[in-house]
């Protein structure tokens, strides 16, 4: 299975800002995915990313707030913009198995927004 | 898509064995019924996936109902390694295009293994 490096592992930000996350796969791989997972919950898919084309979003998430770029098959970004409290969360990409048997996961990145 | 339920919560001791039960009444005849894991402070990984018959794989057993309607994963000898947050997620099969399609993640059952 493949193996991605995901960066920062956490970071502490001021509100208004942005931060970008960086996932790196070890392969090449069609899908890449965007969780959310807010303090003591479960995970919520954000977005979407195929290779060479838009991202597509789940109902509640926006481009202007969450902008992803997937420049190739091995690597995406996910910006938070605009920063708020609200958005203290885990943020974990994923890319699909190639057989779609088993997703792997990034180990996460750990938000604060003081 | 389809959803499943999940208990909040199951205990047990180490080196017995742990029937994970889950009920997903309206799967499709094409869903496959997958089960994640989530570690403390760690993503989700994959621990088994099937669509009919029973999977055995080194880390678990997934047991399907005839009628699909529920499934129970199954670790044989739990170990403090496998307290975790276990997830039941039903995923639809390849149907061309480019992906199998979203994980849909709900509450899942948190496990605790005590020594």
């Amino acid at each position: 299975s493949a193996v991605i490096s995901q960066k920062p592992s956490r970071d502490i930000c001021q509100r208004g800002t942005s931060l970008t996350i960086q996932c790196q796969v070890d392969s090449q791989v069609t899908m890449m995915f965007w969780y959310r997972q807010q303090p003591g919950q479960s995970l919520t898919l954000i977005a979407t990313a195929n290779q060479g084309s838009e991202a597509t979003y789940e109902s509640g998430f926006v481009i202007d707030k969450f902008p992803i770029s997937r420049p190739n098959l091995t690597f995406s970004t996910l910006t938070v913009s605009n920063m708020s409290p609200e958005d203290s969360s885990i943020y974990l990409c994923s890319v699909e198995g190639g057989s779609g048997a088993s997703d792997t996961f990034g180990s996460g990145t750990r938000l604060t927004v003081v | 898509d389809a959803k499943t339920t999940q208990p909040n919560s199951m205990e047990s001791n180490e080196e017995e064995p742990v029937h994970l039960p889950c009920n997903h009444s309206t799967i499709s005849g094409t869903d496959y019924i997958h089960w994640y894991r989530q570690l403390p402070s760690q993503g989700p990984e994959y621990v088994i996936h099937g669509l009919t018959s029973n999977v055995n794989n080194r880390m678990a057993s997934l047991a399907i109902a005839e009628d699909r309607k529920s499934s129970t994963l199954i670790l044989h000898r739990a170990t403090l390694r496998d307290a975790a947050v276990y997830y039941c997620i039903l995923r639809g099969g390849w149907a061309g295009g480019t992906s199998y399609g979203k994980l849909t993640f709900g509450q899942g059952t948190i496990l605790t293994v005590h020594p």
